[in-house]
């Protein structure tokens, strides 16, 4: 069965370094998405994608966060320089016939 | 933000018990979904249930939905340990086709 892949599965990082996370989507789907899930919460949409084009990233920190589909397929999350408010898990999800298909997250703590 | 809200925030039962969760939601929306997250695991979609749709079942779970009130309801019936997990609701506020995700409800079936 196909599956949403993410890596790397877990990310310690000091604060003020770069992290990169990568998401691979199920082939075809075109619309992905990031995702942000704090501790005890439900996830918070940080930028949606429609093939390499961007939907929506109004709740993407822009100083400090960007995200990029080059080529319409996988996707890259990036956050520079990392804080400490940073931490959470970071969802990738790729949607088909309205129903999103989650992969398994990337767990960051910034110490 | 967060468009819906599940309520109980936490819920605890015997195996072998029914559990319900509701979701209560703020504006008009295209659909309605469940998804079910072990801890520290992507998310899995349960089911999803259309505006003009009441009731969807799937296996041992029943959604059923309630637009005059804005919430909908998740049951399981005999619940098993293995359906310890946080479940959450998505909606899509007002056409966006963007899911928004509530806090969750946790759930913890005792053997």
């Amino acid at each position: 069965e196909a599956e949403v892949a993410q890596s790397p599965r877990y990310k310690i990082t000091e604060k003020s370094q770069a992290v990169a996370f990568w998401c691979d989507p199920i082939s075809g789907h075109a619309t992905l998405y990031w995702y942000r899930q704090i501790l005890g919460q439900g996830p918070e949409l940080l930028v949606q994608f429609q093939d390499e084009s961007v939907v929506d990233d109004s709740q993407l920190p822009k100083d400090r966060f960007s995200a990029e589909r080059l080529k319409g397929v996988d996707s890259t999350l990036k956050i520079q320089p990392a804080e400490l408010g940073d931490s959470a898990m970071y969802l990738c999800a790729s949607m088909s016939k309205h129903e999103q298909f989650f992969g398994p997250g990337t767990r960051l703590t910034v110490l | 933000s967060q468009q819906g809200e599940e309520d109980p925030q936490a819920l605890s039962i015997q195996e072998g018990e029914n559990a319900t969760m509701n979701c209560s939601y703020k504006t008009s929306i295209n659909n309605l979904q469940w998804y079910r997250q072990n801890s520290g695991r992507g998310l899995v979609h349960l089911i999803l249930i259309r505006s003009n749709e009441r009731e969807k079942h799937s296996g041992r779970l029943r959604v059923t939905l309630d637009t005059s009130k804005k919430s909908s309801s998740l049951l399981i019936t005999a619940s098993r340990a293995a359906d310890t997990a946080s479940y959450f609701c998505a909606t899509d506020e007002g056409g966006s086709y963007i899911p928004t995700f509530g806090r969750g409800t946790s759930l913890i079936v005792h053997p």
